[in-house]
């Protein structure tokens, strides 16, 4: 059974850079895709970005001036930094698996961390 | 972006109800839609992918349909544990966006 585990500090002071790692256990880091997703309290899911085992990424536009997902799959972690935050960026992060139906392009999230959140304040 | 708009975004029903949730989008996406229920304090669990294919592991009483910019989530007997907010989300194109929400209560 595979386990996510989000890890990171819970308090972020503005305009500084927010930094989480995923931990993967449980099943191969090779064969999928890893992806962050955050919720600020109270509110919906935004999808912050993904990447693949060979480190391809893909941002969400919205967002990728600031983000960098990296992947250490000797680690079997993947990592998050989001740079000059403010509190708009306030959210339970998430990390996330990326699961697709065979041969498409069905894309998943079928196995999810229990999320960190991460107030941004001074 | 593609927009999702869920409707209702509210909706109190009773034990053993049978209830629907929908999903439009702003463009056509095919099926590359999923379903996901969350409750207070948990991370999201995915029930439905590609429109109408249900996850392992959940229970058949949920089920998926539609394609293109309309689709469905119904419950057909609601029940206890079924009582949470459901969100669909749409990979169809980049950037992955979500619903803002269904938050299904008990009456």
């Amino acid at each position: 059974q595979v386990q996510l585990q989000e890890s990171g500090p819970g308090l972020v002071k503005p305009s500084e850079t927010l930094s989480l790692t995923c931990a993967v256990s449980g099943d191969s880091i090779i064969s999928y895709y890893w992806t962050w997703i955050r919720q600020p309290p109270g509110k919906g899911l935004e999808w912050i970005g993904y990447i693949t085992h060979s480190g391809s990424t893909n941002y969400n536009p919205s967002l990728k001036s600031r983000v960098t997902i990296s992947v250490d799959t000797s680690k079997k972690q993947f990592s998050l930094k989001l740079s000059s935050v403010t509190a708009a960026d306030s959210a339970v992060y998430y990390c996330a698996r990326v699961s697709w139906f065979p041969g498409s392009s069905y894309y998943y999230l079928d196995q999810w961390g229990q999320g960190t959140l991460v107030t941004v304040s001074s | 972006d593609i927009q999702l708009t869920q409707s209702p975004s509210f909706l109190s029903a009773s034990e053993g109800d049978r209830v629907t949730i929908t999903c439009r989008a702003s463009q056509g996406i095919s099926s590359y839609l999923a379903w996901y229920q969350q409750k207070p304090g948990n991370a999201p669990k995915l029930l439905i992918y590609a429109a109408s294919t249900l996850q392992s592991g959940v229970p058949s009483r949920f089920s998926g349909s539609g394609s293109g910019t309309e689709f469905t989530l119904t419950i057909s007997s609601l029940q206890p544990e079924d009582f949470a907010t459901y969100y669909c989300q749409q990979v169809n194109s980049y950037p992955w966006t979500f619903g803002q929400g269904t938050r299904v209560e008990i009456k």
